[in-house]
């Protein structure tokens, strides 16, 4: 069965730190990967995919993800973390190729001053 | 410009009612997509339509039925609404349903069933 964990269900981090929110998935192949963010009463954003080629990948916002295979994971990170960045951050996987995404539980955001 | 919207933003009523919510996109996408997030904000599939035609269709009750009358839109309609139907509704749109195309979201429909 497919699955994808969030680990961290909650993060909080001082204005200007780093970030890393871990996200690991169990399928046989290298599914597609995506990181989505949920601000409060809003909805989702693409923050940055994976599909093939480079393994660190760039997206919007300074955010930034690297695919291990071996690992089966598709972290992401951030290298200063601007208080704005605080929100809703969804791991997803597509196995099939057709665009349906299978969501991770989730990991709530706190940005302190 | 709004890319996909969706009506109501609030929706409450009671038990066994029958409630439908609207979206449009105006990205000129082929695929739209219908999610449910329940109050521990898990997000899961329910239908996607590409061209108006059904190709995802999870395991969700008969009594929810989507219905795009052309590409733009994908409306949602619920019958004999539950308790357990209480929850935030997404609709999303994409490019095709190729797997590597962005999804686009949008702000959400909270639904709540006394």
């Amino acid at each position: 069965a497919q699955s994808v964990t969030q680990p961290d269900i909650h993060i909080t981090v001082s204005e200007g730190a780093s970030l890393e929110l871990r996200c690991n998935y169990s399928y046989g192949a290298t599914p597609y990967l995506f990181w989505y963010v949920q601000s409060p009463g809003q909805g989702l954003q693409l923050l940055l995919k994976y599909f093939s080629g480079d393994t660190l990948v760039q997206g919007i916002k300074g955010f930034e993800a690297e695919f291990k295979r071996s690992q089966s994971s598709f972290n992401l990170r951030k290298p200063s973390v601007h208080w704005s960045d605080a929100a809703e951050y969804f791991c997803a996987v597509d196995q099939t190729g057709a665009n349906n995404l299978f969501f991770g539980t989730g990991t709530r955001l706190t940005v302190i001053p | 410009d709004t890319a996909v919207s969706q009506t109501p933003k609030y929706l409450v009523t009671q038990m066994g009612n029958d409630k439908s919510i609207k979206c449009e996109q105006n990205l000129g996408h082929d695929t739209m997509y219908w999610y449910k997030q329940d109050s521990k904000k898990f997000l899961k599939i329910m239908f996607s339509y590409n061209n108006k035609e059904l190709i995802i269709n999870e395991t969700v009750p008969n009594r929810f039925s989507p219905k795009s009358p052309d590409k733009a839109h994908l409306n949602l309609h619920i019958n004999s609404l539950e308790l357990g139907d209480s929850a935030v509704y997404f609709c999303a749109s994409s490019q095709d349903h190729a797997g590597y195309n962005e999804q686009f979201f949008g702000p959400g429909t909270r639904l709540t069933v006394l």
